[in-house]
């Protein structure tokens, strides 16, 4: 099973910065990779797929890139709604996995 | 609107089963692979299982393999998941998600809100 390891997990950060979050796979799945972002008490969200195609109403502000074994998601302006948990998700093979989680936090 | 209902969890004792239902509208079911996802209490989102849009294709995660089964009916716009030998492990809300993709994956792009399961004696 491929093992997916985001770092950090936790993150403080104050509205307006700019954070990156990284995601490693232990093997190497093309751009099949998504993350999500999760809200206390919510369903989860995606923000974007195949590793950098932004899903449809998110903002312009996230990004994602890499391939192969190393991503990052990126949040260029942080605004109060994107205090939440991140999670990347491979989607290259059965079984499936989740990343640990992202807690993105207020300063 | 995209709207995904789950129904059939509860409380059950170690070992025994229970069955999942998700009820889709809003969307052409039969177009998509659809999810179960489950979190447990606290802890992050745990991947458990996938169908192709014909049932042609299932996979599910280690920790479920040979205990749960997934199925749909698409006449009826429903995916189950069937959990039998169930432990306190399993103990988590599950989460129905509808993918982008009819055969492979491309992200889970519509959620339910989940029905919980509690697995204790």
């Amino acid at each position: 099973a491929i093992r997916m390891t985001q770092s950090p997990s936790s993150l403080s950060a104050s509205t307006g910065d700019r954070v990156t979050i990284t995601c490693r796979a232990s093997q190497g799945i093309s751009s099949y990779l998504a993350w999500y972002q999760q809200k206390p008490g919510k369903a989860p969200k995606l923000l974007i797929y195949a590793a950098s195609t932004l899903q449809s109403g998110v903002p312009s502000r996230f990004s994602g890139s890499g391939s192969g074994t190393d991503f990052t998601l990126t949040i260029s302006c942080l605004q109060s709604e994107d205090f939440a948990t991140y999670y990347c998700q491979q989607y290259y093979s059965y079984p499936y996995s989740f990343g640990q989680g992202t807690k993105l936090e207020i300063k | 609107e995209v709207q995904l209902v789950e129904s059939g969890g509860g409380l059950v004792q170690p070992g025994r089963s229970l069955r999942l239902s998700c009820a889709a509208s809003g969307f052409t079911f039969d177009d998509f692979v659809m999810h179960w996802v489950r979190q447990a209490p606290g802890k992050g989102l745990e991947w458990v299982s996938g169908i192709s849009w014909n049932s042609g294709s299932t996979g599910y995660a280690d920790s479920v393999k040979g205990r749960f089964t997934i199925s749909r009916d698409n006449a009826k716009n429903s995916l189950y998941l069937q959990m039998n030998s169930l432990r306190a492990e399993d103990t988590a809300l599950y989460y129905c998600a509808k993918d982008r993709g009819r055969s492979i994956s491309s992200g889970q792009d519509y959620w339910g809100q989940g029905t919980l399961v509690t697995v204790s004696s």
